[in-house]
C-alpha cells in the first residue's frame, strides 16, 4: 500500500447506527487530518491531529468522535448521525502541521445517511 | 468576502486547448498557494504548490501567483480528456488550509 488509504470506500447506515471510518497513511507523516466534502462547498476541516495528539476541532458535533492511535492511523467514530452528514469524507496527511500546506490525500469514503 | 473565490464553472474546451483556472484571495497572510486536481469519485491530488508569488513550471501545468493582485492561476497547455477533472485552489496561512469551491473541467476529444 502507497500514501493514503481510507476504509470503507462506501458507507450507507442508518441515524441509530455506529460505524467507524479508518484512516492509513503510508508516507511517515505526524499530522491527519479529517474533511468532510459536500457537493458546492469547499472543503470542510473537522480534526486535525499532530504526533497523536489533536490539535483542532472545528466545532464539529459530538456524533463524530475522532481516535488517533499512532501517527500513522485515524479513525472516524460515527454515531446518531444525521441525513445532513452525507458527504465524502477525506482523510490526509503532511509531514507535521506546521508543514501542512502539503497534504495528501485518501480516496475518500461516501457516506449515505438513510 | 469570502477568503478563497473561485469560479464554479463548469468549464469545457477542446481537445489541446489552452486552459486558464484562476481563483481569487482576500486574507493577505496567504503565504503557500496550492492546485488540486480531484478525479471523479477519487480524493483530491496535489498538483503543485508555490510559495509567494512568481510562477512554477511541471510539464503542461504552470502555477502563478500574484500577492499584489490576491490572484493565482493554473495554466493547461496542450490540454487532453485524462484532464477532465475538478479543479481546487488552496491557500495556507498560520497551519492552516482554505480551499476554493472547485471547478470542473470538461477537455472534450
Amino acid at each position: 500500500e502507497t500514501g493514503v488509504t481510507q476504509t470503507p470506500r462506501h458507507l450507507v447506515m442508518g441515524m441509530t447506527n455506529k460505524k467507524s471510518l479508518k484512516c492509513e497513511q503510508h508516507l511517515g507523516h505526524n499530522a491527519m487530518y479529517w474533511y468532510k466534502q459536500s457537493a458546492k462547498k469547499p472543503l470542510e476541516l473537522m480534526f486535525v491531529y499532530n504526533f497523536k495528539e489533536q490539535t483542532e476541532n472545528n466545532s464539529v458535533p459530538s456524533r463524530f468522535s475522532p481516535e488517533c492511535p499512532n501517527s500513522s492511523h485515524l479513525f472516524l467514530h460515527l454515531h446518531t448521525l444525521q441525513p445532513e452528514d452525507s458527504a465524502l469524507y477525506l482523510c490526509a496527511s503532511s509531514p507535521d502541521r506546521s508543514s501542512s500546506y502539503e497534504q495528501y490525500f485518501g480516496p475518500g469514503t461516501r457516506l449515505t445517511v438513510t | 468576502q469570502k477568503e478563497v473565490e473561485q469560479d464554479p464553472g463548469p468549464l469545457s474546451v477542446p481537445e489541446g486547448a489552452i486552459v486558464s483556472l484562476n481563483c481569487t484571495y482576500s486574507n493577505s497572510a496567504f503565504q503557500y498557494f496550492m492546485w488540486y486536481r480531484q478525479y471523479s469519485r477519487k480524493g483530491p491530488e496535489l498538483l503543485m504548490y508555490t510559495y509567494s508569488s512568481g510562477n512554477k513550471e511541471d510539464g503542461r501545468f504552470t502555477a502563478q501567483v500574484d500577492k499584489s493582485s490576491k490572484y493565482i492561476s493554473l495554466f493547461i497547455r496542450d490540454s487532453q480528456p485524462s484532464d477532465s477533472a475538478t479543479y481546487l485552489c488552496a491557500m495556507w496561512a498560520n497551519s492552516k488550509l482554505t480551499f476554493g469551491k472547485g471547478i470542473t473541467l470538461s477537455v472534450r476529444p
